[in-house]
């Protein structure tokens, strides 16, 4: 069993819609954990930290549930530029591992 | 001004070669990192140094061999390449890799 997973997709998702990932992990000694999005041939970057109170960022809301080791991404009003695959990040004892990515197309 | 910068962006080589690719950060940050994106984009991680410090070393042939000078710096060489080396290979950064991690822009290499 990997130790991040995440539905590979593709979701395909009408412009405006609200779409909803998520993630498990498997070690409960995982620390920190984050989403993150990277575009077709470019590097991932930070979308956001994924704390246990839930956190929101505009039209992005995280959420972190320890108990049952399962982080959230939920995606409001989406917008074509959101388009992009998106990677649930989890920190453990300074390495950080990478789940395989959901594919996350907005249609116009 | 780029945070993590790597070089070269692009590397195209024959088997058998050895190459180094560079990675610089400007963050202050205190660990560094190096990821290997394979064709099937899963980021798999290679190696993590804290303060000069190796603290990570995957299971990677021994043909890749980290190298950091201070801890601006993460270099990564190596030896005898392979078909299967190529990839993408990102360095990263964090602050103890609590407040997430900032990466470079990736060096594409392809073995021939």
């Amino acid at each position: 069993r990997k130790e991040v997973e995440q539905d590979p997709g593709p979701f395909n998702v009408p412009e405006g819609a609200t779409v909803a990932f998520n993630c498990t992990y498997s070690n409960s000694a995982s620390q920190s954990f984050f989403w993150y999005r990277q575009d077709c041939r470019k590097e991932p970057k930070l979308l956001m930290s994924v704390y246990s109170s839930g956190n929101e960022d505009g039209r992005f809301t995280a959420q972190l549930n320890r108990a049952s080791q399962y982080i959230s991404l939920l995606i409001r009003d989406s917008k074509l530029s959101d388009s992009a695959t998106y990677l649930c990040v989890v920190n453990r004892d300074d390495k950080i591992i990478f789940g395989k990515g959901t594919r996350l197309h907005i249609l116009p | 001004d780029t945070a993590v910068s790597q070089t070269p962006k692009y590397l195209v080589t024959q088997m058998g070669n050895d190459k180094s690719i560079k990675c610089e950060q400007n963050l202050g940050h205190d660990t560094m990192y190096w990821y290997k994106q394979d064709s099937k984009k899963f980021l798999k991680i290679m190696f993590s140094y804290n303060n000069k410090e190796l603290i990570i070393n995957e299971t990677v042939p021994n043909r890749f061999s980290p190298k950091s000078p201070d801890k601006a710096h993460l270099n990564l060489h190596i030896n005898s390449l392979e078909l299967g080396d190529s990839a993408v290979y990102f360095c990263a950064s964090s602050l103890q890799g609590v407040y997430g991690y900032t990466f470079g822009s990736g060096t594409r290499l392809t073995v021939v």
